[in-house]
């Protein structure tokens, strides 16, 4: 599976939106992007997936480039349960052999949002 | 409601005695896994298992143990062979499809060896 490059920590204030960025120049085709968020202490939440078309759903939006190299994550009004530690990881569609278990969580970003 | 388990959340033990982790699911996923987390680092693989009856080691499967006789259970054994247990355990389960499916994870067991 590809690796995935992100910043170590960022800030945002509450209210605004929080844009996360995640580097995976060597992504292949088949390959998704993944988010997931863990609270500390807590165990990782999954947010939201894709692979080349910008995603939506109640938590985040995700944002892929059109080479596929690079993404970002938006939390579009951060509130102070969002602090956490952001993981981006990319994982091959099918489903056989050690795919999940082949994911590199790296160490995330670090997202403090403050009042 | 449906959700996987860890047990217990915190957990102490002497150095060279073995220590069994606890990881349930009533998701009737197929697919289990345990990580290992250090401070300030990301998750790294212990084991896994896609069906019962099997398993795979992961990446730093040295002085662990599992077993999967239950669809539901995936208890993880630390063994008096690993050289540094302390740290914070995690287990997740997912479906197993040829769709995209995420995995869910548990809230963890810190392990602290004395």
């Amino acid at each position: 599976d590809a690796k995935t490059t992100q910043p170590p920590s960022m800030d945002c204030a509450e209210g605004r939106a929080a844009n996360l960025p995640c580097n995976h120049s060597t992504i292949s085709g088949n390959e998704y992007v993944y988010w997931y968020r863990q609270i500390h202490s807590q165990g990782p939440q999954y947010i939201i997936h894709g692979l080349k078309n910008n995603e939506t759903n109640e938590m985040a939006s995700l944002i892929i480039t059109e080479d596929r190299k690079s993404s970002t994550l938006i939390l579009p009004h951060a509130t102070l349960r969002d602090t956490a530690v952001y993981y981006c990881i990319v994982r091959v569609f099918q489903d056989r052999g050690s795919t999940l278990g082949r994911l590199y969580f790296g160490r995330g970003t670090q997202l403090t949002v403050w009042p | 409601d449906g959700g996987i388990t860890q047990s217990p959340k915190y957990l102490f033990r002497k150095e060279g005695q073995n220590v069994t982790l606890s990881c349930e699911q009533n998701l009737n996923h197929d697919a289990m896994y345990w990580y290992r987390q250090d401070p300030g680092q990301g998750l790294r693989l212990i084991y896994y298992s896609q069906i019962v009856n099997d398993f795979q080691k992961g990446d730093i499967a040295e002085g662990y143990s599992v077993s999967r006789e239950k669809k539901e259970s995936f208890p993880l054994t630390v063994t008096s062979a690993q050289k540094n247990p302390t740290a914070f355990y995690l287990c997740a389960s997912r479906l197993q499809s040829l769709m995209n499916t995420e995995a869910f994870f548990g809230q963890g067991t810190r392990l602290t060896v004395v």
